[in-house]
């Protein structure tokens, strides 16, 4: 099973300024079809989690600009340029790459 | 409008069985693989099983293998979720979500049922 680590678990953040969250994957996503199924979601309180970045690096549809990720192999990262009052929630990567499907535990986003 | 309703929840004993229900418009499920997720109160979210578009593929978490079933009648259009020996620890929300093909990301979630496993 692979694990996936996120840091930090709490990130309080001032309005306007950006926020930057990690994940580590216990072996390498890249999978043998030359893609790498990383994928980044977002869960707002009394909400079910939506997805926000796919394959590492693509915004899903309707996603704003300020969200984009990054990465490689086991390192990755989900940056948001300019964090609005509607970005508090908790925050999630999970890789697809192999079954077991994993999540990180999750990193809550919350405003200073 | 594409989504996802959940349906089955509710509180049974230790030992008990419970069968989710998914029901899928706006999409066909035989199109998709589908997944589901489950989240303990106040915890994070836990990949428990999934059934690839053909069902050719299935697989589970290790935390519920050999008592959990997953399945999906195409002509219902709807996911299940067959739970058996339910201990205290699968209380949770649990969630069924749909895998877009070529992402192999969990692109649409339903509301989640909640299943409470108590004497």
């Amino acid at each position: 099973e692979i694990v996936m680590t996120q840091t930090p678990l709490s990130s309080p953040v001032t309005l306007g300024q950006p926020a930057s969250i990690s994940c580590r994957s216990s072996q390498s996503l890249l999978h043998s079809d030359g893609n790498t199924y990383l994928s980044w979601l977002q869960q707002r309180p009394g909400q079910p989690p939506r997805l926000l970045i796919y394959k590492m690096s693509n915004r899903f549809s309707g996603v704003p600009d300020r969200f984009s990720g990054s990465g490689a192999g086991t390192d990755f990262t989900l940056k948001i340029s300019r964090v609005e009052a509607e970005d508090v929630g908790v925050y999630y990567c999970m890789q697809a790459t192999q079954y077991p499907y994993t999540f990180g535990q999750g990193t809550k986003l919350e405003i200073k | 409008e594409v989504q996802l309703v959940e349906s089955g929840g509710g509180l049974i004993q230790p030992g008990g069985s419970l069968r989710l229900s998914c029901a899928a418009s706006g999409f066909s499920v035989d199109d998709y693989a589908m997944h589901w997720v489950r989240q303990a109160p106040g915890k994070g979210l836990e990949w428990v099983s999934g059934i690839s578009w053909n069902s050719g593929s299935i697989d589970y978490a290790d935390s519920v293998k050999g008592r959990f079933t997953i399945s999906r009648d195409n002509a219902k259009n709807s996911l299940y979720l067959q739970m058996n020996s339910l201990r205290a620890g699968d209380t949770a929300l649990y969630y069924c979500a749909r895998e877009d093909h070529f992402d192999a990301a969990l692109d649409i979630w339903g509301h989640g049922t909640m299943v409470t496993v108590s004497s």
